[in-house]
């Protein structure tokens, strides 16, 4: 059972361009949400989380949004940069445990 | 500051043998957690430990174990192992142990291949 989905393994985006990223889940419980990037040959290096009582939050240029009546969360780039290709996964967590639970990830790349 | 450390970096393995992969904490950090990631997935959890008592363990065989040490460092063994244990081990911290507020951060990871 797939708690946490990202339907879209690739994202292709122009440079200065804006760079959406799709996450849906299933439990309820879920009090923590999480963004990750992972460059080859190295772990996932945390970006922003939001917790379940707000719906947007914003450090830089990334910015999370999160439905909590559609279990959806997203994640904004803008401007997007040839640096930000990576792999992303989206992570949820509940406040009483470390354990995350990931998404398979989304494949972003940034062209000039 | 020195980010989660693991070692060794790569290591390969017969089946049926037995490995014991390492990792150090972010100073500071009581919590680490172990995370499997195959291929094409996203990390799986593993374990948890925080203040060397196990807090939570993921959907593995009995051939996976774990302890913390007193220096908060932590050892991930694999018993008897099989070819779909190939696969990136991750270990990761955290100050507290629970709370997406307070995040984990990864080390890069043991690549372990089983042939």
């Amino acid at each position: 059972d797939q708690q946490v989905k990202q339907n879209s393994p690739s994202l292709s985006v122009q440079e200065g361009r804006i760079s959406i990223l799709n996450c849906d889940y299933t439990n309820s419980m879920f009090d923590y949400f999480l963004w990750y990037k992972k460059y080859p040959a190295e772990g996932p290096t945390f970006l922003i989380s939001i917790s379940s009582i707000k719906d947007k939050n914003e450090d830089g240029r990334f910015t999370v949004f999160l439905n909590k009546s559609a279990k959806h969360l997203s994640l904004h780039i803008v401007p997007s940069q040839p640096g930000d290709s990576a792999v992303y996964f989206c992570a949820a967590s509940s406040s009483s445990t470390d354990k995350l639970i990931f998404g398979t990830g989304t494949r972003l790349q940034v062209f000039p | 500051d020195a980010g989660v450390t693991q070692s060794p970096t790569h290591l390969i393995k017969t089946r049926g043998q037995h490995v014991t992969l390492r990792c150090s904490p972010i100073s500071g950090h009581k919590s680490v957690s172990w995370y499997q990631q195959v291929l094409g997935q996203g990390p799986q959890f593993i374990f948890q430990y925080y203040e060397k008592e196990e807090r939570g363990r993921g959907n593995f065989p009995d051939r996976f174990s774990a302890r913390q040490f007193p220096n908060y460092s932590s050892e991930l063994n694999v018993n008897a192992l099989l070819l779909g244990d190939s696969a990136l081990y991750l270990c990761a911290s955290s100050l507290q142990g629970w709370g997406g507020d307070q995040p984990q951060h990864f080390g890069d990871g043991t690549r372990l291949s089983i042939l």
